[in-house]
């Protein structure tokens, strides 16, 4: 059974920086996109970044292009966000997702297996 | 940015009815190389991660009731869930991804009535 279990959430202050990290285990192979979705206290949900599997192809939201930074280290099973310059509109929960397609080349794929979260709270 | 819209913003049905959600893209997600479209719908319940329910709008994933069911295509499709079940309570996303950023639509909370 594949299992995602995201850490490195918390409280930041606005402008300061967070990296988040993703462990996946159960994994038989690593050619799969893998994506990080956030939701906000309370609201729906907002696809945040995703890449494929040797990050030759990766796509940012508007909202967080230039700020974070997604990649992934296949030997370590382990994905990741570097979050600069964060907002107070980032605050939300951080969900890391796996994709479900069969081409390693691309991450435009349904999600079919997500972590429980971590919480990252932005506030002076 | 393709922009998805659900409607109803939420519904209460008896049990043992029948459960209709709508999505519309405001472009077309049906990629005319391999004529699939790259549509989702996801599950979520309260304290827990979204679950993947359909995906290519119609494909049902694995151990999935098949009292949930996905239709439409290019800009307009529907979630059914057949005859509601109390565990079905919910809200409801469809997601596309077909073109960056990938996006999700506002949710539908199903209820009981």
């Amino acid at each position: 059974e594949v299992q995602l279990v995201e850490s490195g959430g918390g409280l930041v202050q606005p402008g300061r920086s967070l990296r988040l990290s993703c462990a996946a285990s159960g994994l038989t192979s690593d050619d799969h996109a893998m994506h990080w979705v956030r939701q906000a206290p309370g609201k729906g949900l907002e696809w945040v970044s995703g890449i494929n599997w040797n990050g030759d192809s990766i796509g940012y939201a508007d909202s967080v292009k230039g700020r974070f930074t997604i990649s992934r280290d296949n030997a370590q099973n382990s994905l990741y966000l570097q979050m600069n310059s964060v907002r107070a509109e980032d605050t939300a929960l951080y969900y890391c997702a796996k994709g479900n397609g069969d081409n390693p080349n691309y991450y435009y794929y349904a999600m079919d297996v997500w972590g429980q979260g971590t919480t990252v709270t932005v506030s002076s | 940015e393709t922009v998805m819209t659900q409607s109803p913003d939420s519904l209460a049905v008896s049990l043992g009815e029948r459960a209709t959600i709508n999505c519309k893209s405001s472009q077309s997600v049906l990629h005319s190389s391999n004529n699939k479209n790259y549509l989702g719908w996801y599950q979520q319940k309260p304290g827990q991660p979204p679950k993947l329910l359909i995906y290519w709008a119609s494909t049902r994933e694995s151990g999935v009731p098949d009292r949930f069911s996905g239709s439409g295509s290019g800009t307009d499709f529907t979630l059914t869930i057949s005859s509601l079940q109390a565990e079905d309570v919910a809200v409801y996303y469809c997601q596309q991804y077909y073109r960056t950023p990938i996006t999700f639509g506002g949710g539908t909370k199903v209820e009981i009535k």
